[in-house]
């Protein structure tokens, strides 16, 4: 299997811009988290789905992040209007079965700059 | 809530030594499961070993082990032999039995030197 697959790798954007990142699960995995990684504040847990359903969105950062999952296979996460305090990098993950027991597993994240 | 807390931010060791890790967590749940993850320069996060709190055995993948001690709250990592390789960020994390919170610790930067 491929693994985590997130897109792109790296984006650069100006403040304001409308931000999307992608993320393919492991084929079969039944959630999906989306994690964000500063320097400040570390790893943070951003929102996780099961069975294509948003579970918890608490750690959503405000009204500018939003994240869907149409469909097992596909994930995003989006920032509009984006912000320079945005930048940071960002991880999906995705875990099989009963996710409560299983690792997630990480995709290699994307780098979002902000400027 | 959970806490976990990694007390040393960063640390070296020599080639082919052997290093650990240490992290502290707080709960008040009696089953759980602990994580180190590692992150290396690539940023990809790659799990190293994990642990389930009701299993009293220390878990081993090759060359990493760790010391569980649940009373003490303690989940430390165990690096044998270390390898140039290595060298990355190491994270611990708590996941509750209910699996709706997986917490991180603030993650320690290991250097491997030659």
């Amino acid at each position: 299997d491929a693994g985590v697959i997130q897109s792109p790798r790296h984006e650069v954007t100006e403040m304001g811009q409308e931000v999307t990142l992608r993320c393919k699960p492991i084929s079969g995995h039944n959630s999906l988290f989306w994690y964000r990684q500063t320097m400040m504040r570390g790893l943070e847990l951003l929102i996780y789905f099961n069975n294509n359903v948003p579970i918890d969105d608490s750690g959503m950062p405000e009204d500018r992040f939003s994240a869907k999952m149409p469909n097992a296979s596909f994930s995003t996460l989006k920032i509009q209007p984006s912000e320079p305090r945005d930048s940071a990098v960002y991880f999906c993950a995705s875990s099989f079965g009963d996710w409560r027991r299983d690792t997630q597993y990480f995709g290699p994240g994307t780098r979002l700059t902000v400027l | 809530a959970q806490t976990v807390t990694q007390s040393q931010p960063e640390m070296s060791v020599q080639e082919a030594e052997t290093v650990t890790l240490s992290c502290t967590y707080d709960t008040s749940e009696s089953n759980y499961y602990l994580f180190w993850y590692k992150q290396p320069p690539s940023r990809q996060m790659i799990l190293v070993i994990r642990q389930e709190a009701y299993k009293q055995q220390n878990a081993t993948e090759n060359r990493f082990s760790v010391n569980f001690q649940k009373a003490a709250k303690s989940f430390s990592l165990k690096i044998s032999d270390s390898q140039l390789g290595d060298t990355a960020m190491y994270f611990c994390a708590f996941m509750n039995e209910a699996g709706n919170m997986l917490t991180f610790g603030g993650g320690t930067r290991l250097m491997v030197k030659p």
